[in-house]
């Protein structure tokens, strides 16, 4: 069994609505993370946690809220998607800051 | 401003021979740098990682050199295979007390390993 799953794997919506994509994981990792992937740029961070009551932004959180609901799960939540949030959306999880990110397969949302 | 940069957005080898990815970065607060590879429909795994303490780790078939003053890393395959055509991605951390271990990605490089 994969050790970072997230659902669903492919979601098309349209602008305005509002979404929810989830992580869960099995490694008992204390950090997770969500990172969005756009052509030609690399993965970039959107949020991060430390633990269930640590939470942060990462580079480009606006328009993303996350919900850290135990310690094996992290969802991103678009509150109103726009066309721009159109990507390859990943979610990893991490022991210490210097131990290896394990990362999810990816969810591939298409904003109309 | 794009901090890790991979100009080579791809790459063609052929099997047997060696593959050389290229990664330059402009932030000198980095003190590790990681490789990470990503096959289709698949996350980002990791693959080789080096501190900045260093200018050379080694791990089987894979070898990543680190060349600080000129701020560039590369990544060597050899041999290359058909089964390391993949993404790979470029990475760079900061460390220091209040670092959360940040992964800053360069854009990838797409690397196709011909039979």
């Amino acid at each position: 069994d994969a050790d970072v799953t997230q659902t669903p794997r492919n979601r098309i919506t349209k602008t305005g609505k509002r979404i929810m994509l989830e992580c869960s994981q099995t490694k008992g990792h204390d950090r997770m993370y969500w990172y969005r992937q756009d052509p030609g740029l690399g993965l970039r961070l959107i949020y991060y946690s430390f633990d269930v009551k640590d939470i942060n932004k990462g580079e480009i959180s606006d328009g993303y809220s996350v919900s850290r609901q135990a310690q094996a799960k992290f969802s991103l939540s678009l509150e109103s998607a726009i066309p721009n949030q159109t990507a390859l959306y990943f979610c990893a999880s991490r022991d210490g800051p210097r131990d290896t990110q394990y990362f999810g397969p990816g969810t591939r949302l298409t904003v109309l | 401003d794009q901090q890790v940069k991979q100009n080579s957005p791809s790459l063609s080898v052929q099997e047997g021979r060696i593959s050389i990815l290229n990664c330059d970065y402009t932030n000198s607060m980095f003190d590790y740098f990681l490789w990470y590879k990503k096959y289709p429909a698949e996350g980002p795994t990791f693959l080789i990682s080096i501190s900045s303490i260093k200018d050379k780790n080694e791990d089987g078939r894979f070898t990543v050199f680190l060349n600080k003053s000129a701020k560039h890393l590369s990544l060597h395959i050899v041999p290359s295979q058909p089964g390391d055509s993949a993404v790979y991605f470029c990475v760079a951390s900061a460390g220091g007390g209040t670092s959360y271990g940040k992964l800053t990605f360069g854009q990838g490089t797409i690397l196709t390993v011909h039979p």
